[in-house]
C-alpha cells in the first residue's frame, strides 16, 4: 500500500487569498488525483495529475481556480486560488497503486475553512 | 442524474446486527465497484472491491453487485462499534476515475 501525507492538515483562510496543499507519497506512482469533499457531501474529483503532463480537470473545475503541479512521481500540489467561503471543504489527494492496480489510496485530507 | 446514488442515512444499529448498505449506478459500462470506509477526520480506505456481477466475501463483509439492475450492496455481519464510520460506494471508470455515492453514516451501538 502507499502511504500519503498532506500538508497542511487544516487551515483557516481569508477570502480572496490562495492556499497551496501538498501531497507526498512514499513510493513512485503514475497517477494522482485530487478530490473535494464538501460538508455533508461525497467526494468529487477535481482533476487527474500525471507527471510530465498537464493536469486534466473535471467538468466544473478550471485550472485558473485550482492550478496543480506534479513535478515528480511522489509529489503534487493543489492551489485553491482567490478563495471564497464556498471553497470551504476537505481536499484529498489519492494515488493509483498497490497490489491491486485499480486500488486508490487516499491521503488524510486538508480541512479548509474560508472566512 | 448522479452516476452513483446512495442513501445518506444515517443508520444506527445495535451491536451484533446486520448492516445493509445499498447504491445504484447509472452507467452500465462500469465494471469495478468499490466500497470505501471513512472514519471521522480521516481519508477513505478501500474496504472491498468487486469486478462485474457477483458476490465477494471478506470476513464479516460481503459485497454484491447486480449489473442487470445496476445495484450495489454491502453487508456487515455481527456489526461492532468499531464499524461505526461512513461507508461510500464507488464505481471506477476505464481511466481510473472514481465516482462516489453520498456515503452512509453508520453507528453501531454497544
Amino acid at each position: 500500500s502507499a502511504v500519503i501525507s498532506q500538508k497542511p492538515s487544516r487551515d483557516i483562510c481569508q477570502r480572496g487569498t490562495s492556499l497551496t496543499i501538498q501531497c507526498q507519497v512514499d513510493s513512485q506512482v503514475t497517477m494522482m488525483f485530487w478530490y473535494r469533499q464538501q460538508p455533508g457531501q461525497s467526494l468529487t474529483l477535481i482533476a487527474t495529475a500525471n507527471q510530465g503532463s498537464e493536469a486534466t480537470y473535471e467538468s466544473g473545475f478550471v485550472i485558473d481556480k485550482f492550478p496543480i503541479s506534479r513535478p515528480n512521481l511522489t509529489f503534487s500540489t493543489l492551489t485553491v486560488s482567490n478563495m471564497s467561503p464556498e471553497d470551504s471543504s476537505i481536499y484529498l489527494c489519492s494515488v493509483l497503486g498497490g497490489g491491486y492496480y485499480n486500488e486508490q489510496f487516499f491521503g488524510p485530507g486538508t480541512r479548509l475553512t474560508v472566512l | 442524474q448522479k452516476e452513483v446514488e446512495q442513501d445518506p442515512g444515517p443508520l444506527s444499529v445495535p451491536e451484533g446486527a446486520i448492516v445493509s448498505l445499498n447504491c445504484t449506478y447509472s452507467n452500465s459500462a462500469f465494471q469495478y465497484f468499490m466500497w470505501y470506509r471513512q472514519y471521522s477526520r480521516k481519508g477513505p480506505e478501500l474496504l472491498m472491491y468487486t469486478y462485474s456481477s457477483g458476490n465477494k466475501e471478506d470476513g464479516r463483509f460481503t459485497a454484491q453487485v447486480d449489473k442487470s439492475s445496476k445495484y450495489i450492496s454491502l453487508f456487515i455481519r455481527d456489526s461492532q462499534p468499531s464499524d461505526s464510520a461512513t461507508y461510500l460506494c464507488a464505481t471506477l471508470s476505464n481511466d481510473y476515475k472514481l465516482s462516489f455515492g453520498a456515503g452512509t453514516t453508520v453507528t453501531v451501538r454497544a
